[in-house]
């Protein structure tokens, strides 16, 4: 079983909300890991969107909407990130990561529509 | 505003070694982990490994024992080498800076074809 699970893909609306989940394995508990997302749009390398361990422990990426939010469910073990006011510009790939043994894990990305 | 720029060959043969560079610019090469990153055609993301500046090595567990980090602060690059290539490591390999709170800054990425 991978390390990361993300969905495949996920579509919304023009203005909704879009809710993208990274579900940790069940032997790695997601309040013990910094979870980092990235937006990667075609031809171009990943961005940095935030990272989210706790409302306590997070970080915004530069220039990154405040409509981009983190949370986590921890009885779900998963990161979430949170897109809000859906735009035409967010439709990319979103990949979760985390440090996982010693090397960064990534998630196998969630593809987002916004249609 | 820290850059950085893959090259190499885009061509590697069945069994050969591929050879990448990162040169970076605008920034400091210092006190930083420097980091490959690839992704296959229409897939997503695999995190090759890492070197901190005049410090240690860290690589994927999948890839242990073919890949090797190497940074030179003099020419303020850094390289890759994968030995005993297949299908399997063709991708757009990209290369990146880890800052003090994530991987910050990434080269455009370059594409390797592996061929027999």
């Amino acid at each position: 079983q991978a390390v990361l699970t993300q969905p495949a893909s996920l579509s919304a609306s023009p203005g909704a909300s879009a809710s993208l989940t990274c579900t940790l394995r069940s032997d790695s508990n997601v309040a013990n890991f910094r979870i980092y997302w990235y937006q990667q749009k075609p031809g171009s390398p990943p961005r940095f969107v935030l990272r989210y361990k706790s409302d306590s422990d997070k970080q915004q990426g530069s220039g990154v909407p405040r409509r981009f939010s983190g949370s986590r469910d921890v009885s779900a073990n998963t990161g979430i990130l949170l897109i809000s006011g859906l735009q035409s510009e967010d439709e990319a790939d979103y990949y979760c990561m985390i440090w996982h043994n010693n090397a960064w894990v990534f998630g196998g990305g969630t593809k987002l529509t916004v249609l | 505003q820290v850059q950085l720029q893959e090259s190499g060959p885009g061509l590697v043969r069945t069994s050969e070694t591929l050879s990448l560079i990162c040169t970076v610019s605008g920034g400091s090469i210092n006190s930083y982990y420097w980091t490959w990153i690839r992704q296959p055609a229409g897939k997503g993301l695999e995190w090759i490994g890492r070197m901190f500046t005049g410090g240690s090595s860290t690589y994927n567990p999948s890839l242990m024992g073919r890949v090797t980090i190497s940074v030179d602060t003099s020419r303020k690059q850094f390289s890759l080498k994968l030995s005993a290539v297949t299908a399997a490591d063709a991708a757009v390999y990209f290369c990146a800076r880890e800052g003090s709170t994530h991987i910050d800054y990434w080269g455009r990425g370059t594409l390797v074809t592996v061929s027999s």
